[in-house]
This record gives structure tokens, C-alpha cells and sequence, in this order.
């Protein structure tokens, strides 16, 4: 079946710029997760949606980065006024719901430069 | 918070064994989870304990000991493919949906 997706798949932009990134969960999965990934570095935890609870914030580095989720399925970040060092790879990953263990699947991430 | 600690890099040869290791620290403990990722593309799943002991799937197993805040993935018959970085991501019970991963270990198989 169909697993996670993400758009778009590479990202370029100047710095100051507002950017989207889109994730596509699995159908079904109630949870999601956003994380960044930046080059050699292992995966920083930014956001998680579960059902309609308010989402998990805890993540996010500062207020220029917000993020929703739509109807339950779709999600969008969104990074305002983009800097050089929000330059990474963003990963989404899904799973049937909260819980530890349950894994979660990952989209292929957006690669993101700021220039 | 967490701390995990995992080795940065390993090289092994192809049909030998090799055991990464990954120390932790969490507030509470909730499972231990390890992912492989393949360079330019997202993890995926490997194992997930949550009791002390091996669990064995393939040519892969990971070892949990919560006492002494350890696990270990071990890989047998290494094939080229193996090739990846290894990612140790321990749950803290105060936010059981909440992984935090290690830097993760680059495993290198030379032919």
C-alpha cells in the first residue's frame, strides 16, 4: 500500500523567505510526527498530532516554525522568515496511534537549503 | 531529558558479525527502538524491546538490559547493503509517543 509521502522532495530558498512543507500520512494512522534531520546529525523531534488533541509542541525551535494538521490526515509546516541554519532534511513519520510500541513509518523528507 | 550514546562510526567486513552499542539515560523508560537509514533516505524499522533479553528477527537481533540503561544491535552475515547508519531511539514514559534518537552509527562493510 501507499506509505508516508512528502512534498516537495527538495526545497530551495532565500533566506528571509516563507517555505510549506507537506506530509501525506499513511491512511488510517492517527499519529504523526514531524523531525529534522541536519547533515550527519541524527533526527530532532519537532511536532506530534494524535487525533484531535491539541498537538505536542514541545519540539519546535522557535516561533517562526508552526505546524497543522487538517481533517486528521494532512499535515503542513510551515517556517517563516527561513534562516541559513533551518537548512535540513524534514522527515514526517506516521504510525496507527500513539503509543511506544507502535512504529512509526517514515516519509522520504523534504531537503531544505536556505541561501 | 535523554542522553544516548552510540559509536559514531564502524567498519566490518562482509559475512562477519558486528554489534553496535547504545547506552541511554531517560526520564522513565517506555522501549528502546532501533532504525536503519540508508544514506539519502528516510529510517526504517528494525526492532523495538521493551523487556530485557535478545529478540532475534533474520540476520538481525538487539539486546535489551534496562537495569544498566543498554542495548546492543547485532548483524550477522553482513551483505554490502548493510551499509547505513544505525539509529538507537529509547521512550521516555513521561512521553511515550515521543522517540529520541541517537547521532546514529555509520556502518561501513568492506568487501
Amino acid at each position: 500500500g501507499a506509505g508516508v509521502s512528502q512534498s516537495p522532495s527538495n526545497k530551495v530558498t532565500e533566506k528571509g523567505k516563507d517555505v510549506e512543507l507537506r506530509c501525506d500520512p499513511i491512511s488510517g494512522h492517527t499519529a504523526l510526527y514531524w523531525y529534522r534531520q541536519s547533515l550527519g546529525q541524527g533526527l530532532e523531534f519537532l511536532i506530534y498530532f494524535q487525533g484531535n488533541s491539541a498537538p505536542d509542541k514541545s519540539g519546535l525551535p522557535s516561533d517562526r516554525f508552526s505546524a497543522e494538521r487538517t481533517g486528521g490526515s494532512v499535515s503542513t509546516l510551515t517556517i517563516q522568515r527561513t534562516q541559513q541554519e533551518d537548512s535540513a532534511v524534514y522527515l514526517c513519520a506516521s504510525s496507527v496511534a500513539s503509543g511506544a510500541q507502535l512504529e512509526q513509518y517514515f516519509g522520504p523528507g523534504t531537503r531544505l537549503t536556505v541561501t | 531529558g535523554q542522553n544516548i550514546d552510540q559509536p559514531t562510526e564502524m567498519t566490518a567486513t562482509e559475512g562477519a558479525i558486528v554489534q553496535i552499542n547504545c547506552t541511554y539515560q531517560t526520564s522513565g523508560f517506555n522501549g528502546l527502538f532501533w532504525y536503519q537509514q540508508h544514506a539519502g533516505e528516510a529510517p526504517t524499522f528494525l526492532s523495538y524491546n521493551v523487556l530485557d533479553g535478545l529478540e532475534e528477527k533474520g540476520r538481525f537481533s538487539s539486546f535489551l538490559s534496562r537495569s544498566k540503561g543498554y542495548s546492543y544491535l547485532l548483524l550477522k552475515e553482513l551483505q554490502m547493503k548493510d551499509s547505513a547508519s544505525y539509529l538507537c531511539a529509547p521512550v521516555s514514559s513521561g512521553s511515550a509517543r515521543q522517540l529520541t534518537f541517537g547521532s546514529g552509527t555509520q556502518l561501513t562493510v568492506l568487501p
